[in-house]
């Protein structure tokens, strides 16, 4: 098992283009949650997901940015016209059912997007 | 409401002084409490989890449900320590995971 992988581990964007940042889950793992790192600060939750549904997106801005994780293929997080506050690590954890003894949470190693 | 609190946003103990990283949550039912450390440039890894009770790098955390509490310690600090510790909660009503705000230790040689 490889583990959460996420793509790319750095993106660089300038002011008003797209981020597209994506997440494999572990295999087997149908849960997926992004949170966002600002340097110097602690981590925040963004948005949780399960196959095809968005269960909170309470830490979303309300503009610019979307996920998904759909039936096929990885979790994605979209942020429509960057801006030079976006700069940040953007995690993404995945976990098991919560029918299963082990609900941990595992993390990828981030995708550090930088707006120039 | 579910919220993880730890108030210390930086902690610096020096090496082979007692630490302690504290965390307070709230949450209507019960609770799984875990800690997580990013060590620098690497991702986050669980540390321990209230429900297996055990000792990791020296490392221990006491569920009170008493005082809500969760906090992480270790009777002598070590420089290999140094990182960043989140307090994370798992609700028992669903898969979502909540995340403290992370403590920054720096244990000074």
């Amino acid at each position: 098992n490889a583990g959460v992988m996420q793509n790319p581990r750095h993106l660089v964007r300038r002011r008003g283009q797209e981020a597209r940042l994506r997440c494999s889950p572990m295999k087997g793992h149908s849960h997926v949650y992004w949170y966002r790192q600002l340097p110097e600060e602690g981590l925040k939750f963004m948005v949780y997901l399960q196959k095809e549904n968005i269960i909170d997106e309470s830490g979303m801005p309300k503009e610019r940015f979307s996920a998904e994780f759909p039936k096929e293929g990885p979790s994605i997080l979209r942020i429509q016209q960057v801006v030079r506050g976006d700069s940040a690590a953007y995690f993404c954890a995945s976990s098991r059912d919560r029918g299963t003894r082990n609900t941990e949470a595992f993390f990828g190693q981030g995708t550090r997007l930088t707006v120039v | 409401a579910q919220r993880v609190t730890q108030p210390e946003k930086l902690l610096s103990v020096f090496k082979g002084a007692p630490v302690e990283l504290k965390c307070n949550y709230s949450y209507s039912g019960s609770p799984e409490l875990f800690w997580y450390v990013q060590y620098s440039r690497q991702r986050l890894q669980l540390l321990l989890r209230h429900i297996s009770r055990e000792s990791i790098k020296g490392f221990t955390a006491d569920l009170n449900k008493g005082e809500t509490s969760f906090h992480l310690k270790k009777p002598f600090a070590q420089e290999e320590d140094s990182a960043m510790y989140y307090c994370a909660l798992s609700s028992n009503t669903g898969n979502q995971f909540y995340f403290g705000t992370g403590t920054s230790l720096t244990v000074i040689p």
